[in-house]
């Protein structure tokens, strides 16, 4: 595997299930992101994690909980969410969370969740 | 407030015309300026980025992007348009005071015409 990969691709849950999203990277990163991107909305930039701390929560309602357990996973764990929530999520990576012009971020293709 | 504004929604070109997508943003500090695209199903790919220096910068597929800081603009472009660029492409900046964050624009979905 390369790049950034995600898992589940497609996920379809009730809102009174749990599930979890899955990014890795294999690229040797620092930091990570969570992004949800929403139709006719620009995307926003939920979660940052660098070096497996959490450096940013964008005001991101507690029935989201990422968990960071190694600079490599990044988990996107989901409760009792509403359909509202329904949306592509977005992971990348990034060498560090510094703006510079080695730091671009790589995106994975993304988990296209709906919520019933 | 940092804001990111691409104002066409949809275009449509024909096959072997030219495009030029339009990218505004808002703010004073120094940007960085990034230009993304999206396939269906597929995450962002990143076309080409401006740090500083030559204000027409090449990426890949053959698009290029110039830097225009007078007009707060950062139009992609790119003379010959193929059937495989039909795709979501979209415009970030991050301010040189907001570090990593990594503000896009709306996106413009590029239809080509056979």
């Amino acid at each position: 595997e390369t790049g950034v990969t995600q898992t589940p691709r497609h996920l379809v849950m009730g809102m009174t299930n749990k599930k979890s999203l899955k990014c890795e990277q294999h690229l040797g990163h620092n930091a990570m992101y969570w992004y949800k991107q929403s139709a006719k909305k620009p995307l926003e930039l939920m979660f940052v994690y660098s070096l497996e701390e959490r450096v940013e929560n964008n005001s991101v309602p507690s029935r989201f909980s990422p968990e960071c357990p190694n600079s490599s996973h990044l988990f996107l764990h989901l409760h009792t969410l509403q359909p509202e929530d329904s949306a592509l999520y977005l992971c990348a990576s990034s060498q560090d969370r510094v703006a510079g012009a080695w730091n671009e971020q790589f995106f994975g293709p993304g988990t296209r969740l709906t919520v019933l | 407030a940092q804001s990111v504004t691409q104002p066409d929604i949809h275009i449509t070109v024909s096959e072997g015309a030219s495009l030029e997508l339009r990218c505004n943003y808002s703010y004073g500090a120094t940007p960085y300026l990034f230009w993304y695209v999206q396939s269906p199903g597929q995450g962002l790919q990143l076309l080409l980025k401006y740090f500083s220096g030559d204000t027409l910068v090449q990426g890949i597929k053959g698009f290029e992007a110039e830097f225009k800081r007078s007009q707060s603009s950062f139009n992609l472009r790119k003379p010959s348009v193929h059937w495989s660029d039909a795709a979501e492409y979209f415009c970030a900046v991050v301010w040189m005071d907001s570090s990593y964050k990594l503000i896009f624009g709306s996106g413009t979905r590029l239809l080509v015409r056979p």
